[in-house]
């Protein structure tokens, strides 16, 4: 299956780190990548192939990958880290797939 | 800088057909596959298509096979998604979206604003 499972809503203290996970089995094949949207925008593009950072994206965030997870790290969460999270990632077809989503709370 | 615009949205009828389109500027176009992604309100991301860069290479969600066609023009620097027999479930914004390299295919660096796709009737 190409499904990404992502957990719906995730809260983190501020200045606290929150990890993020995606499930599937095409992430023993292809690595994530993950997205942050804030309401009313588009979505930014925060990690790729595992662990890479595009450019001007700040160095709390990281990313792992274990098996048929992948994680998304943020350390020391700010009040601007507040948005949605989605994986992504794609199989051997071409198809790509997202996660369903996840929702950050910094409390 | 990369720029990618949407246009084409719009209200519609259940039934009808939309062409949207994206122009892209600031990267050597032809080098890159590209994406449509849609967003429902209040829903997540779900990708639509995907066209490789020569336009030789086209791959569309399963679900939505057959109503929907990609394709671009080169020399134009444009993106195009064709949609037919809408319905209100088609209701969306669509992100025209460039990937992160040349080989980087699900690693969707570049978005556009999108442009809202409303099915009513």
């Amino acid at each position: 299956s190409s499904e990404l499972t992502q957990d719906p809503a995730v809260s983190v203290a501020l200045g606290q780190t929150v990890r993020i996970t995606c499930h599937g089995d095409s992430l023993r094949s292809y690595s994530a990548s993950w997205y942050q949207q804030k309401p009313g925008q588009a979505p930014v593009f925060v990690i790729y192939g595992e662990n890479n950072r595009p450019s001007g994206i700040p160095d709390r965030f990281s990313g792992s990958s274990s098996g048929n997870t992948a994680s998304l790290t943020i350390t020391g969460a700010r009040a601007e880290d507040e948005a949605d999270y989605y994986c992504n990632s794609r199989d051997r077809s071409g198809h790509v797939f997202f996660g369903g989503g996840t929702k950050l709370t910094v409390l | 800088e990369v720029q990618l615009v949407e246009s084409g949205g719009g209200l519609v009828k259940p039934g009808g057909s939309l062409r949207l389109s994206c122009v892209a500027s600031g990267f050597t176009f032809s080098r890159y596959s590209m994406n449509w992604v849609r967003q429902a309100p209040g829903k997540g991301l779900e990708w639509v298509s995907s066209i490789s860069s020569s336009g030789t290479f086209i791959y569309y969600a399963d679900s939505l096979k057959g109503r929907f066609t990609i394709s671009r023009d080169n020399a134009k620097d444009s993106l195009y998604l064709q949609i037919n027999s809408l319905r209100v479930e088609d209701t969306a914004v669509y992100y025209c979206v460039r990937p992160e390299t040349l080989s980087g295919w699900h690693n969707f660096e570049y978005w556009g604003q999108g442009t809202l796709v409303t099915v009513s009737s």
